[in-house]
């Protein structure tokens, strides 16, 4: 069965110090990879996707994530954070097959501090 | 349009009422999803179509949910006799075909809110 875990409910981090948002995952086969921030009363937007390839991904609004096969982790990351990052962010993985359905890890709330 | 688009944005619903949910994808974009996200927690699939036809529609927690779209493009999320756990936000996503190699980028619309009294 494919799963996936985001261990924080919750980071916290001071504006201009560097980012880590956690991601693992369970999947049968190749995983493709996603991560999307939900801001309040918002959709989902999409910020990177692993598919193949170099195992770092650059994304939207200097974010990058880190494709590591032996540990099974697709971390966020971003080098400066910005009060404006504060969100809702969801890693969210999908399996070769099945249609293309993600399935999304429970959340983790960033919270960047001035 | 420019994104994917869906209405209402809240819906108050009496227990046993039925209720019926919008969505317009983009323009072109042959996949569309519909998700369930509960309260605190990640987006759960309900179903998708490719097109008109219903490919999958396993994650339909029973069958007073129905999905339709029948030219291939907006759809319907219908929940017939609301119940209390019924209560969630449902986001709509469409993509358009990458097949299995390049799988396509969800875009996901700003949801509805639905409340079940």
């Amino acid at each position: 069965a494919q799963s996936v875990a985001q261990p924080e409910d919750q980071v916290n981090v001071a504006e201009g110090n560097p980012l880590t948002v956690k991601c693992t995952y369970s999947v049968s086969g190749n995983p493709y990879l996603f991560w999307y921030v939900q801001y309040p009363n918002r959709g989902l937007q999409f910020l990177l996707k692993y598919i193949t390839g170099d195992n770092l991904v650059k994304g939207s609004y200097g974010f990058e994530a880190e494709f590591n096969k032996s540990q099974t982790s697709f971390h966020l990351k971003k080098p400066s954070a910005l009060v404006s990052d504060s969100a809702l962010y969801f890693c969210a993985v999908r399996r070769l097959g099945g249609y293309n359905k993600l399935i999304f890890g429970a959340g983790t709330r960033l919270a960047v501090h001035p | 349009g420019a994104g994917v688009s869906q209405s209402p944005r809240y819906k108050v619903a009496k227990r046993g009422q039925d209720v019926a949910l919008r969505c317009d994808p983009i323009s072109g974009h042959v996949s569309l999803f519909w998700y369930q996200q509960a309260l605190g927690q990640g987006p759960e699939f309900l179903t998708y179509f490719q097109n008109e036809a219903q490919l999958d529609k396993s994650g339909l927690p029973s069958d007073r949910f129905f999905a339709e779209r029948p030219e291939g493009s907006v759809s319907t999320l219908k929940i017939q006799r609301t119940q209390q756990e019924d209560s969630a936000v449902y986001l709509c996503a469409s993509s358009s075909p990458g097949g299995e190699i390049t799988p396509d980028t969800q875009y996901f619309g700003p949801g509805t809110r639905l409340t079940v009294l």
